[in-house]
């Protein structure tokens, strides 16, 4: 199994700020996705972090306003930039098995946006 | 339209009671379907993960079934425990590992 540390846990943020979530896995893994679980909603999927090469972001997101990175197989990196109240979220870090069929998620980062 | 719909929205039940949380969904096909259970403010943990023909998955107290043909999916929990009071959210796979998140229901466990 693998082990996912996000940091930081919770934070409290001032209007116009950006805040970069670091997700850190214990094993080398292929594949390694940002979501976001707005207050009372489902969790939706921002990107996808590719090693090497620009991450792949879903409709409704764009990497100006979410920048990741993933310098390598164990680690990446969310920024949420320019934030507003409305950013105010759980932003969770998740990394798949090589056949999908085991994916795990970190601890999530929940960010308050004042 | 979110493509995964569960039922309930949210169910409060006495401790010790039984009780069953539905998902419909209407991806097709699919890859395999998974229930996650989610405490206020921490990410899902997974309980049991189905693909298509399975029809059944059990993981102590928790035990889901699906039906391939009607696209629904339950997750029966027995001999429910004040730990249990959480969101239980249903996630199909499309492939590609790309999850579709259903909107969850809010477990209340009441002593």
């Amino acid at each position: 199994s693998a082990v996912i540390s996000q940091k930081p846990s919770r934070d409290i943020c001032q209007r116009g700020t950006s805040l970069t979530i670091q997700c850190q896995v214990d094993s080398q893994v292929t594949m390694m996705f940002w979501y976001r679980q707005q207050p009372g909603q489902s969790l939706t999927l921002i990107a996808t972090a590719n090693q090497g090469s620009e991450a792949t972001y879903e409709s409704g997101f764009v990497i100006d306003k979410f920048p990741i990175s993933r310098p390598n197989l164990t680690f990446s990196t969310l920024t949420v930039s320019n934030m507003s109240p409305e950013d105010s979220s759980i932003y969770l870090c998740s990394t798949a098995t090589s056949s999908g069929n085991t994916i795990y998620f970190g601890e999530g980062s929940w960010l308050t946006v004042v | 339209k979110n493509q995964v719909e569960q039922s309930p929205q949210s169910l409060i039940i006495l401790e010790g009671k039984n009780c069953t949380l539905q998902c419909n969904y209407t991806v097709s096909p699919f890859s395999n379907l998974r229930w996650y259970k989610q405490d206020t403010g921490r990410g899902p943990v997974s309980l049991t993960i189905m693909t298509f023909s399975e029809n059944t998955k059990s993981n102590g107290r928790y035990t889901a079934t699906l039906d391939a043909d009607t696209k629904q999916s339950s997750l029966h929990i027995t001999a429910s425990q004040l730990s249990d009071s959480a969101s239980y959210i249903c996630v199909v796979n499309f492939g590609n590992e790309k999850l579709t998140f259903g909107t969850g229901t809010r477990l209340t466990i009441i002593p």
